[in-house]
């Protein structure tokens, strides 16, 4: 089983839909989750970071941490044609060593 | 907003040849990775330096790759004798500490011929 599965999409939506985006691990040791946003041949750009279970909510994102189920998620209200990028989870445990998801290719559609 | 920055943003390089990629992470970090990826694939962890000198490395890291802080302000990665598999975007990172996130530069995009 990998560390890290993330659904590599692609996932095209409406302008304005809500959109999830999800990932599993198995490493229980994690303890910090993250995601990233990444343009086409771009560097990752932190939108979320979070240490505990429950909901982080910035705007129009909601990251969500269920480490009794070892998944993490993230929403996107009112989704916007700038919204279309690649979306990177990436979770360490106290080492510091950032393991990644493969990403997901999200498109919004005006 | 304060940034990482690399450079160069693409360098082209002999297979067999030494190449420098650097760095200049956020002032106040403490904490510096580098990462790559290859077209299409995954980001992948080679190596993170704390307290000058490296906490932790991955397999990938060999003997071929080195990282140096030759001062107060830069961080770089050597490849010593370029593969073509050595390919990437090379991406370096650097955070305030472990109650932080991240931050990324823009990366290098490294092309061995």
């Amino acid at each position: 089983q990998k560390e890290v599965e993330q659904d590599p999409g692609p996932l095209s939506v409406p302008e304005g839909a809500i959109v999830s985006l999800n990932c599993t691990y198995s490493n229980s040791a994690f303890q910090y989750f993250m995601w990233y946003r990444q343009y086409s041949r771009k560097g990752p750009e932190l939108l979320m970071y979070t240490y505990s279970s429950g909901n982080k909510e910035d705007g129009r994102f909601t990251a969500q941490v269920d480490k009794s189920s070892k998944y993490i998620s993230l929403f996107i209200r009112d989704s916007q044609p700038s919204d279309s990028a690649t979306y990177l989870c990436a979770m360490r445990n106290q080492g510091g060593k950032l393991i990644f998801g493969q990403g997901t290719e999200l498109s919004v559609k005006p | 907003e304060p940034e990482v920055t690399q450079t160069p943003s693409h360098q082209v390089t002999q297979m067999g040849q030494e190449v420098i990629l650097r760095c200049v992470p956020i002032s106040n970090h403490l904490y510096f990775y580098w990462y790559r990826q290859i077209l299409g694939q995954k980001v992948e962890f080679l190596v993170s330096f704390y307290n000058n000198e490296i906490s932790e490395k991955s397999e990938i890291f060999d003997d071929q790759f080195s990282v140096e802080r030759p001062d107060g302000s830069n961080f770089t990665l050597k490849i010593r004798s370029t593969k073509l598999e050595d390919s990437a975007m090379y991406f370096c990172a650097s955070s305030a500490g472990q109650g932080f996130g991240y931050t990324f530069g823009s990366g290098t995009r490294l092309t061995v011929v």
